[in-house]
């Protein structure tokens, strides 16, 4: 799986979009960008992913750049609750068998009042 | 997304004694993996458990440290031997997503503290 590289802390204003970025720039043709976040040490917890396109759901968006070098996870509008680590991982899609995946080091993110 | 009930949630043990970590899921799922968390620090795969063969486990982690058991599709164990202070982490089990969901999904963790 290609390596992932996070900055290691962010703070964010409530109420304004969190931008967090991720530099995956080994990343092959056939592997997808994944973000989790973990609160206060609980397990991981999925939040989006995608192959090319930029994807949206209920929790966040997710713009990945043309050449797929690169991606950023965005909350649009952050709250205290969103203070938790981000992982950003790439690994091949689910029907490949490819199993496990490496997570780094992560984004330490701060929404403060 | 399946739901995983892991327990012990949180458990102190003396060293050189072993602990074992048990995780149920409710669906069946054909690859579940075993991470450890040191405080502090991110998530690190101990190794990948498949339903009817050995786990396959990472660099720096060995099956007489770490014995998994995968007896059927649901369900999986992970020991930790022969505890020293080193091994106060937190461990967690984890499956893939289903066909409509490409995450994982993770338990809540077991809280290691050995003394």
């Amino acid at each position: 799986d290609a390596k992932t590289t996070q900055p290691p802390s962010m703070d964010c204003a409530e109420g304004r979009a969190a931008n967090l970025p991720c530099n995956h720039s080994t990343i092959s043709g056939n592997e997808y960008v994944y973000w989790y976040r973990q609160i206060h040490s609980q397990g991981p917890q999925y939040i989006i992913h995608g192959l090319k396109n930029n994807e949206t759901n209920e929790m966040a968006s997710l713009i990945i750049t043309e050449d797929r070098k690169s991606s950023t996870l965005i909350l649009p509008h952050a709250t205290l609750r969103d203070t938790a680590v981000y992982y950003c991982i790439v690994r091949a899609s689910f029907n490949t068998n490819a199993g496990k995946s490496t997570f780094g080091d992560g984004t330490t993110l701060t929404v403060k009042p | 997304s399946a739901v995983i009930s892991q327990k012990p949630s949180r458990d102190i043990c003396q060293r050189g004694t072993s602990l074992t970590i048990q995780c149920q899921v409710d669906s069946q799922v054909t690859m579940m993996f075993w991470y450890r968390q040191q405080p502090g620090q991110s998530l690190t795969l101990i190794a990948t458990a498949n339903q009817g063969s050995e786990a396959t486990y990472e660099s720096g982690f060995v099956i007489d440290k770490f014995p998994i058991s995968r007896p059927n599709l649901t369900f999986s164990t992970l020991t930790v031997s022969n505890m020293s202070p080193e091994d106060s982490s937190i461990y967690l089990c984890s499956v893939e997503g289903d066909s409509s969901n490409y995450g994982y999904t993770f338990g809540s963790g077991t809280r290691l503290t050995v003394v």
